[in-house]
């Protein structure tokens, strides 16, 4: 069964530096989505992307976060410079229909888990 | 604003105990619902889902039915396995641009 998956599965930083989760989506999926997750918290929204654009971003997407499909199959998070709160499993997910749908499934990825020193 | 409220975990059963999850929402529009479920080491599965009123979404032996007078959307399994053992997730969207509201996750664990 197609798959959603996700690198690296773990990943330490420090404060301040830069970091690209990447992602690889079922193939035939055109709609994508990241959501993180703070220990203890809830899952949250941070970004839908589709045809090369965001199509949507949440309060927590602000300009220290950037995502982009350098290829056909990668899609990517990028946090510029990070904090101490961006500590979280950050999860990638895609869908072959575009949310508006009924039929729209979400197919998620296992989580990258960051941590910032 | 739109949220997701699901009872507070973790819950603990014994093998072939009947399972209850509550799970409440709200929205400002006509959401769909779903479970999604997270096992160990894994990531969020879709287990069922629900579009519209009095609905059920079944999968696996899990049930929830979409109450909107209730506005509560609770999952149900008659007899719980060890293999159950996961952690749950209620979720709603409006059906826009895709955007998922996930409750807080109630951890299951089943005893043999």
């Amino acid at each position: 069964e197609p798959e959603v998956t996700q690198t690296p599965s773990h990943q330490v930083t420090q404060m301040g530096q830069e970091v690209i989760l990447r992602c690889v989506p079922i193939s035939n999926h055109l709609y994508f989505y990241w959501y993180r997750q703070i220990l203890g918290q809830k899952v949250e929204f941070l970004v839908s992307f589709y045809n090369n654009e965001i199509s949507e971003k949440s309060e927590i997407f602000d300009d220290q976060f950037s995502v982009e499909r350098p290829d056909g199959s990668n899609f990517t998070l990028k946090i510029r410079s990070t904090k101490l709160e961006d500590s979280a499993m950050y999860f990638c997910a895609s869908s072959d229909v575009p949310g508006w749908v009924l039929e729209e499934t979400q197919y998620f990825g296992p989580g990258t888990r960051l941590l910032v020193l | 604003g739109d949220s997701v409220t699901q009872m507070e975990g973790p819950v603990t059963l014994s093998e072939e105990a009947f399972l209850t999850i509550n799970c409440t929402y709200t929205a400002t529009g006509y959401p769909s619902l779903f479970w999604y479920v997270q096992y160990p080491g894994e990531g969020l599965q879709l287990l069922l889902k629900a579009t519209k009123a009095d609905d059920k979404g079944s999968n696996k032996g899990f049930e929830a039915t979409y109450r909107k007078e209730t506005t509560s959307f609770h999952l149900e399994k008659g007899s719980v396995q060890v293999s159950d053992s996961a952690v749950y997730f209620c979720a709603l969207t409006l059906n826009q641009g895709g955007k998922l509201i996930f409750g807080q996750g109630t951890e299951l664990s089943v005893k043999p």
